[in-house]
């Protein structure tokens, strides 16, 4: 099993719609959990840091889910430009953990 | 401007022939790492440094060297190619470490490698 699950998509959405992905970790003494963008072919970039209490920028909410062990984004109204992949990052030993994304297109 | 800068970008080389990528942040950052990225695998550590003449082995470090001579240079190695090291890699750097809620990683714009 990888230490990091999601689902690669694409998630095809209509401009406007919400949009959720999850994320998954195998291992619980995880202590930090972000969410990355990466555009094609570019550098990953910090979307944001998942808080315990769940934490909402914008159009964007991520939520931590311990007991279950994942973790999830929230794009709210999404724009065209929020095609991307996103990225979850955890942090099970003292390094990051990447998942291999999961790839959102936004169509007009 | 800040900003972590790679070269070269693109890179087709042969099997055996010794190669560099450089790597280089202006932030003052302590900790830096190299990354590749294959489909379907994401991104997965090769090796990282904490400071100068710190390093240490990421999770897939065969076939590559790091030195870090300088706390802003991070050159990646690799003695031999091979047609599986065919790869894009990035560089990345942070404040001070990896986790931490506030240890964003600042990654570079990545160098497309091919070994034929």
């Amino acid at each position: 099993r990888k230490e990091v699950e999601q689902d690669p998509g694409p998630f095809n959405v209509p401009e406007g719609a919400t949009v959720a992905f999850n994320c998954t970790y195998s291992n619980s003494a995880s202590q930090s959990f972000f969410w990355y963008r990466q555009d094609c072919r570019k550098e990953p970039k910090l979307l944001m840091s998942v808080y315990s209490s769940g934490n909402e920028d914008g159009r964007f909410t991520a939520q931590l889910n311990r007991a279950s062990q994942y973790i999830s984004l929230l794009i709210r109204d999404s724009k065209l430009s929020d095609s991307a992949t996103y990225l979850c990052v955890v942090t099970p030993t003292g390094k990051l953990i990447f998942g291999q994304g999961t790839t959102l297109q936004v169509k007009p | 401007e800040a900003q972590v800068t790679q070269n070269p970008r693109y890179l087709i080389t042969v099997t055996g022939k010794k190669l560099t990528v450089t790597c280089s942040q202006n932030m003052n950052h302590e900790y830096m790492s190299w990354y590749r990225q294959d489909p379907g695998l994401g991104l997965r550590q090769i090796y990282y440094s904490m400071n100068v003449e710190v390093t240490d082995k990421g999770d897939v470090p065969e076939g590559y060297k790091v030195s870090r001579k300088e706390k802003r240079n991070f050159p990646l190695i690799l003695e031999s190619p091979s047609p599986n090291q065919t790869s894009l890699y990035f560089c990345a750097s942070s404040l001070g470490g990896q986790t931490g809620t506030d240890n964003e990683q600042f990654f570079g714009p990545g160098t497309r490698l091919t070994v034929l």
